[in-house]
């Protein structure tokens, strides 16, 4: 199975900051990788899709980069809702199996 | 836009059956895989299985073939039963469409949109 490693766990950083989260894999995955978001309470948000490709309707300070084992989430300027926690996810196509990195949780300085 | 809405059992005894639905608002089950997600504190966020809109399934081999996955496309539904369940069962299930695309020769996927969650609690 694909192990998906996030760096670092936590961070806390201020509004206004950027910041980029590191997503790893232990094996290749070419560009097969999403973003979330999550706050509490509520349900995983799409942020970005195939590495790179930003979801409909998320706002273009969020990037996505990489692509065979190392990916990046960046978010050019943090604003006060962004102060959550996000996933890189993979979906491996066969043997069908979809595994996720266990988190980096952003929070306020 | 689409949606998906999701119910289901809020207690469940330990050894008996969780059972979820999922019922797809905006867009028709054709075409698309559906899938399940269980998000508990001890281990994150974990696939449970997928099923296709002709019946056709995949599952997470660590369930130890506990689940099993149905569609009613009169409905515009799906379900998840989850049989045996034990403490560790206790989570956040969501459904969610599986969404995919071809790049450079390769499939890439996503999980969107998302059910609001149904938080389970297994416990006698």
């Amino acid at each position: 199975d694909i192990v998906m490693t996030q760096s670092p766990a936590t961070l806390s950083v201020s509004p206004g900051e950027r910041v980029t989260l590191s997503c790893r894999t232990s094996q290749t995955i070419g560009s097969n990788l999403a973003w979330y978001q999550q706050k509490p309470g509520q349900a995983p948000r799409l942020l970005i899709y195939g590495a790179s490709s930003r979801a409909t309707g998320v706002p273009a300070r969020f990037s996505g980069s990489g692509s065979g084992t190392d990916f990046a989430l960046t978010i050019s300027s943090l604003r006060t809702e962004d102060f959550a926690v996000y996933y890189c996810h993979q979906y491996n196509n066969w043997p069908r199996l979809a595994t996720f990195g266990q988190g980096t949780k952003l929070e306020i300085k | 836009q689409v949606q998906l809405q999701q119910w289901g059992a809020g207690v469940v005894k330990p050894s008996e059956t969780l059972s979820l639905t999922c019922v797809v608002y905006g867009a028709s089950l054709s075409g698309n895989y559906w899938t399940w997600v269980r998000q508990s504190p001890g281990k994150g966020l974990e696939w449970i299985g997928e099923i296709k809109h002709s019946g056709g399934t995949n599952y997470n081999s660590s369930l130890k073939s506990r689940a099993t996955l149905s569609i009613d496309t009169s409905k515009n539904q799906f379900s998840l039963n989850l049989t045996s369940v034990t403490a560790a069962d206790t989570a956040v299930y969501f459904c969610a469409r599986v969404s995919f695309e071809t790049s450079g020769g390769r499939l890439n996927f996503w999980f969107d949109p998302w059910g609001q969650g149904t938080p389970v609690t297994v416990s006698s």
